[in-house]
């Protein structure tokens, strides 16, 4: 069992918007701003899309936002394209000696 | 152009051992925290473990403790993951990744993996 939350899928239309959530506790989510996400196509390593919430690296898309309410963490992708079509992991620092958990992953289905 | 590239993963029996590596270029190793990230065949990311920049300081997942060391070597630019006593439920992809931020908990820079199997 993961130690943060995700649904195992969600889906959109090309030019809409949607939201993958991620729920953990005080302990990781809930009590840092240090909520990461990634994006991983069938095959490839992961990509850091979000870090610190709602921070973008360098050369990803405006298209993807980041937020954090209390114990859950939310990444937004609007203007759904083809190629987002992917899985999605969060990712949080935790107080204990790992320093970091995943969550269990999002399958995002563009319609 | 910062690169990791793991080796050295293949089929191994159950209690068998594998030392994978990950060679690391376009960046100074040396500064840099590092991690090993596992994926089970249609599953999601596990971490497994990480190391502080000069090898001082480890930890791993409950799960690989005791069976499992991770090490570097800064003169070589090449951090490692020794598995011993392996377990099909290891079988999975490892991807060694950079770690990064103020806490040292997210990574900009992944490899590509390197699959490793346990079967008999």
């Amino acid at each position: 069992q993961s130690a943060l939350t995700q649904p195992a899928s969600v889906s959109g239309s090309p030019g809409q918007s949607i939201t993958i959530s991620c729920t953990g506790t005080s302990s990781d989510v809930g009590g840092y701003n240090y909520v990461s996400w990634y994006q991983q196509h069938p095959g490839k390593a992961p990509k850091l899309m979000i870090y610190d919430v709602s921070n973008r690296p360098s050369g990803v898309s405006n298209r993807f936002s980041g937020s954090k309410s209390g114990n859950t963490a939310s990444l937004t992708i609007s203007g759904l394209q083809a190629e987002d079509e992917a899985d999605y992991y969060c990712s949080s620092y935790t107080s204990s000696s790992t320093l970091a958990v995943f969550g269990g992953g999002t399958k995002l289905t563009v319609l | 152009e910062v690169q990791l590239v793991e080796s050295g993963g293949g089929l191994v029996q159950p209690g068998g051992s594998l030392r994978l590596s990950c060679a690391a270029s376009g960046f100074t190793f040396s500064s840099y925290w590092m991690h090993w990230v596992r994926q089970a065949p249609g599953k999601g990311l596990v971490w497994v473990s990480r190391i502080n920049s000069d090898g001082s300081s480890t930890s791993y997942a409950d799960s690989v403790k005791g069976r499992f060391t991770i090490s570097r070597d800064n003169a070589k630019n090449t951090l490692y993951l020794q598995m011993n006593s392996l377990r099909a439920e290891d079988t999975a992809v490892y991807y060694c990744a950079r770690l990064v931020g103020a806490t040292v908990s997210y990574s900009d820079y992944w490899g590509q993996g390197t699959l490793v199997t346990v079967s008999s």
